[in-house]
C-alpha cells in the first residue's frame, strides 16, 4: 500500500523568508503523480503545484517550487518570498498512475508571521 | 479553471434521520468522483470512489449501507448519510478528476448531527 508521510505537524516563518516542507512517500510503482495542496481556514482545498514521476525536471508555480528526489521518495515544497496568504495547512498527496484516487500526507500547519 | 461546487456547506440533523450532500461539476464532465471525510485538524481519509453509471468503490471499513453514493450523471454525484448519528458528525468534501490536469475539490460540507 502507498502511504505519504509528512514529519513536519507545524512550522512557522517571518513574512518574506523562505520555508521548506518535507514529504517522502512510499511505493513500488514507476508512474505517479505528486501534489501539494493547501488548504487555508476556510477547508477550501487548491493546488499548489504537481509533479509528474517521469519527469525529471522539478516543478515550480510563481514562489512555489519543489525538490523531487525520485530515488529517496522524496518530494518538498519550498515557498520563497513567503507571505501571509500563504498561512494554511498543507497537504502531499501521492496517486498512482491509472489508479485515480489520492493518498493524503497528514498535513502540515504553516503559520507565516507579520 | 475548473469548478466544483458542493452543496450544503452546513447542516445540522437529529439523531436518526438522513441528510443528502450533493458535488457537482460546473464546467466539466466527471465520470470519477471522489468522496472524503476528515476529522478537525486531522487529514482528508477517502471513503468511497464514485462511479458515473455504476457502484461506488468503498475503501476498506467504509460502511456501504450508511454512507449511500450516487452517482447518476456525468456532473452530479451524491453523498446520503442515513439513519445519521453523533460520531458521523465531520468535515465531508468531494473531489473530482480532470485527468492529466489533477484533481479539482468542493468546498466541502460541515455535518453536525445532535
Amino acid at each position: 500500500a502507498q502511504t505519504v508521510t509528512q514529519s513536519q505537524p507545524e512550522m512557522s516563518v517571518q513574512e518574506a523568508e523562505t520555508v521548506t516542507l518535507s514529504c517522502t512517500y512510499d511505493t513500488s510503482e514507476n508512474n505517479y503523480y505528486l501534489f501539494w495542496y493547501k488548504q487555508p481556514p476556510s477547508r477550501q482545498m487548491i493546488l499548489v503545484i504537481r509533479q509528474e514521476a517521469y519527469k525529471q525536471q522539478n516543478a515550480t508555480e510563481n514562489r512555489f517550487s519543489v525538490n523531487f528526489q525520485k530515488a529517496a521518495k522524496s518530494f518538498s515544497l519550498k515557498i520563497s518570498d513567503s507571505q501571509l496568504g500563504d498561512t494554511a495547512m498543507y497537504f502531499c498527496a501521492f496517486s498512482p498512475q491509472g489508479a485515480q484516487k489520492l493518498v493524503f500526507g497528514q498535513g502540515t500547519r504553516l503559520t507565516i508571521n507579520p | 479553471g475548473a469548478v466544483v461546487s458542493q452543496h450544503p456547506s452546513r447542516v445540522i440533523c437529529k439523531s436518526g434521520t438522513s441528510v443528502k450532500i450533493e458535488c457537482r461539476s460546473l464546467d466539466f464532465q466527471a465520470t470519477t468522483m471522489f468522496w472524503y471525510r476528515q476529522f478537525p485538524k486531522q487529514s482528508l481519509m477517502l471513503m468511497a470512489t464514485s462511479n458515473e453509471g455504476s457502484k461506488a468503490t468503498y475503501e476498506q471499513g467504509v460502511e456501504k449501507d450508511k454512507f449511500l453514493i450516487n452517482h447518476a450523471s456525468l456532473t452530479l454525484s451524491t453523498l446520503t448519510v442515513t439513519s445519521a448519528h453523533p460520531e458521523d458528525s465531520s468535515f465531508y468534501i468531494c473531489s473530482a478528476e480532470q485527468g492529466h490536469d489533477g484533481y479539482t475539490f468542493g468546498s466541502g460540507t460541515r455535518l453536525t448531527v445532535v
